[in-house]
């Protein structure tokens, strides 16, 4: 068990429709970090969060959008889905944000779009 | 930005043999290495990392070579089990971290 927890664990639901995904970092890390990784591609980099602030975006549609609270969770917001949307989305946390510290990820939330 | 790419995609061995996996980066100011190993349908888990200032390192059965003047990593696992089989990703940060797109371990028993 990493200690970074991802809800839920798996999600169905309609194309246009909105989802949110929820993850809560390992005890002491203060950055979230969000992948997607669809069939048999890779971990695509989405948008990381430090301490409440967004850090670095990468490939994150207009149609997502992420925050991270006081508490240090953080939810992955998707709306307007589409079937391409599909996908494994790992949320990831570390201890301060910088990128040669470890990484450590979540279980996982299983989207599927239909 | 970064480029990662990691080769091969596939890997088939026999039990009790060597498995090497090799990535390369394009941004020299890369200084951390970590990989990854997935199993179907689990998260990635770290399995071993090397730093910008270090050459090589050990954990049992696995090791982590960098090689910093021509931009590659390796992933070396000795005396495969069948439990090694997943999927292996390396990866390359400075501001961010890049992921290769992994490569399928297949230990034949």
């Amino acid at each position: 068990d990493s200690g970074v927890t991802q809800t839920p664990k798996h999600l169905i639901t309609a194309t246009g429709q909105r989802v949110t995904l929820r993850c809560s970092p390992r005890s002491g890390d203060l950055s979230v970090y969000w992948y997607q990784q669809s069939l048999d591609q890779g971990l695509q980099f989405l948008i990381q969060y430090y301490n409440g602030e967004e850090r670095a975006k990468g490939n994150i549609l207009e149609r997502f959008s992420a925050q991270q609270f006081p508490d240090l969770h953080s939810e992955l917001n998707l709306s307007s889905l589409e079937l391409g949307d599909s996908a494994l989305y790992f949320c990831a946390s570390s201890v301060g944000g910088w990128t040669n510290e470890k990484l450590f990820f979540g279980s996982g939330t299983q989207l599927s779009v239909l | 930005g970064e480029n990662v790419e990691q080769h091969p995609s596939t890997l088939s061995v026999q039990e009790g043999d060597s498995a090497v996996i090799k990535c390369t980066y394009s941004d020299s100011a890369s200084n951390y290495f970590p990989w990854y190993k997935q199993e179907l349908g689990k998260r990635p888990q770290l399995i071993i990392d090397i730093r910008s200032n270090v050459g090589e390192k050990k954990d049992q059965r696995i090791a982590v070579t960098l090689n910093k003047t021509a931009k590659h990593f390796s992933l070396h696992i000795t005396e495969t089990q069948p439990e090694d089989s997943a999927v292996y990703f390396c990866a390359a940060s400075k501001t961010q971290f890049y992921f290769g797109t992994g490569t399928s371990l297949t230990v034949i028993p």
